[in-house]
């Protein structure tokens, strides 16, 4: 089946250590997105990659960082500069960078520092 | 940062209740507008992806709008069954970017 794993589910982290989310596709599309969750917030973009080996930043990119080595994956790093790392992360890919080209998310990570 | 406004926050309606969500945009640097329906414990899921003025999209019982010119799409769910509980999204596609609203989680009791 073709879709977008997110490893692992739930993560747990010391303040002050750094930590990888996994985000894999098997649906060949260009364009991959990370999204953050906070009660009562929408889903705000960190980083996305239009093609491998080039990404941007979102609208709140501080604290975290990504690669885009190969097509299929696109991990991002919590590090510790970021303030308040615990929230639920989705991971996305969309075939293009068109307009009209939906999104297909992961089921996403919860991560809590503790 | 651009402003997606979802409205209501939330909704409870009787089975075969027909209801309506409202989302609100910038009208200007428009390129699509997206819907999404989000099931507890599952991933978001696309319902329509709209780009033109006027336009009008249906799935079965869910059926959008979209008005590009005052910034508004409406989702409307006729006759709702428990199935269709979620939380809707819209999505605000810029030039290269979504921009989320916050959503209308719905709740259909039978």
């Amino acid at each position: 089946d073709g879709g977008i794993t997110q490893s692992p589910k739930y993560l747990f982290r010391k303040e002050g250590q750094n930590v990888t989310l996994s985000c894999e596709q098997n649906l060949n599309h260009d364009a991959m997105y990370w999204y953050r969750q906070d009660p009562g917030q929408g889903l705000r973009l960190i980083y996305y990659s239009q093609i491998v080996n080039d990404f941007q930043k979102g609208d709140i990119a501080e604290g975290y960082s990504v690669s885009r080595e190969k097509k299929e994956s696109f991990p991002l790093t919590v590090t510790s500069a970021q303030k308040n790392p615990t929230a639920f992360y989705l991971c996305a890919s969309s075939r293009d960078r068109g307009v009209n080209t939906e999104a297909f998310f992961g089921q996403g990570t919860r991560l809590t520092v503790v | 940062i651009l402003n997606v406004e979802q409205s209501p926050q939330s909704l409870h309606v009787q089975e075969g209740d027909s209801t309506n969500f409202t989302c609100s945009f910038p009208s200007s640097n428009f390129y699509a507008l997206h819907w999404y329906r989000w099931e507890t414990a599952k991933s978001p899921e696309a319902l329509f992806v709209m780009t033109l003025n006027g336009d009008e999209k249906k799935k079965g019982r869910i059926s959008a709008t979209l008005n590009t010119k005052e910034g508004y799409s409406y989702l409307y769910i006729k006759g709702s069954q428990p199935e269709d509980s979620a939380t809707y999204l819209c999505a605000f596609r810029g030039y290269s970017t979504l921009t989320f609203g916050k959503g209308t989680m719905l709740l259909v009791s039978p």
